[in-house]
């Protein structure tokens, strides 16, 4: 399984842009990318997933590194709402399994 | 569209007592998951069915058995519940099939205490 290294956690200002950062250097050519996002006292919900290219939805942006060893989920304004636990998971070799870490706790600042 | 059922929704069991956890989905999706979490912690998958008929164990199995019941249902029973089942166990389901870019779609969870 590719190995994820992401940060305990990050700070923001409300209506700021927001850069989590997420390592997975053992990940595999196939791998997608994925992001959840587990709001408190809620079960994970989806956020965004990519495998080469930048993707964009309306919730975030996804960057992926050239090499792939890395990418950035990023949230263009955040807000009160985005106070979350996000997770950062590249999904493909293990096939059906999804396996999550411990991810970067969100705290969004009014 | 109901998403992921997951029943019931708290649940308080006596050492040694049994329960089912049910999960259903109304999505047509082929894969189902059972994950639990700790007080602080990540997501741990308990088991995952990749199809009707078929079961595998995931990171943390011992302690529990399931059921893919039909495409729509996947059921976890814990047949002698100990105070270190006590967590919060997550159903999701997902599309599935290779390469393997489906989300994955979580039910509300259901909160269980082991006394």
């Amino acid at each position: 399984d590719a190995k994820t290294t992401q940060p305990n956690s990050m700070e923001s200002n409300e209506e700021e842009p927001v850069h989590l950062p997420c390592n997975h250097s053992t990940i595999s050519g196939t791998d997608y990318i994925h992001w959840y996002r587990q709001l408190p006292s809620q079960g994970p919900e989806y956020v965004i997933h990519g495998l080469t290219s930048n993707v964009n939805n309306r919730m975030a942006s996804l960057a992926i590194a050239e090499d792939r060893k890395s990418s950035t989920l990023i949230l263009h304004r955040a807000t009160l709402r985005d106070a979350a636990v996000y997770y950062c998971i590249p999904r493909g070799s293990t096939g059906n399994q999804f396996y999550f870490g411990t991810g970067t706790s969100l705290t969004v600042i009014p | 569209n109901a998403g992921v059922t997951q029943t019931p929704k708290f649940q308080v069991l006596k050492t040694g007592q049994s329960m089912t956890l049910q999960c259903a989905q109304d999505m047509n999706h082929n894969s189902m998951y059972w994950y639990r979490q700790d007080p602080g912690m990540g997501l741990r998958l308990i088991y995952y069915s990749a199809s009707e008929g078929t079961t595998d164990k995931g990171e943390v199995p011992n302690g529990y058995n399931v059921s893919r019941l039909n495409k729509r249902e996947f059921s976890l029973r814990l047949e002698s519940a100990a105070p270190s089942q006590t967590s919060v166990y997550f159903c999701a389901s997902s599309e599935e099939g290779f390469p393997y870019n489906s989300p994955l779609h979580f039910g509300n969870g259901t909160r269980l205490t082991v006394t």
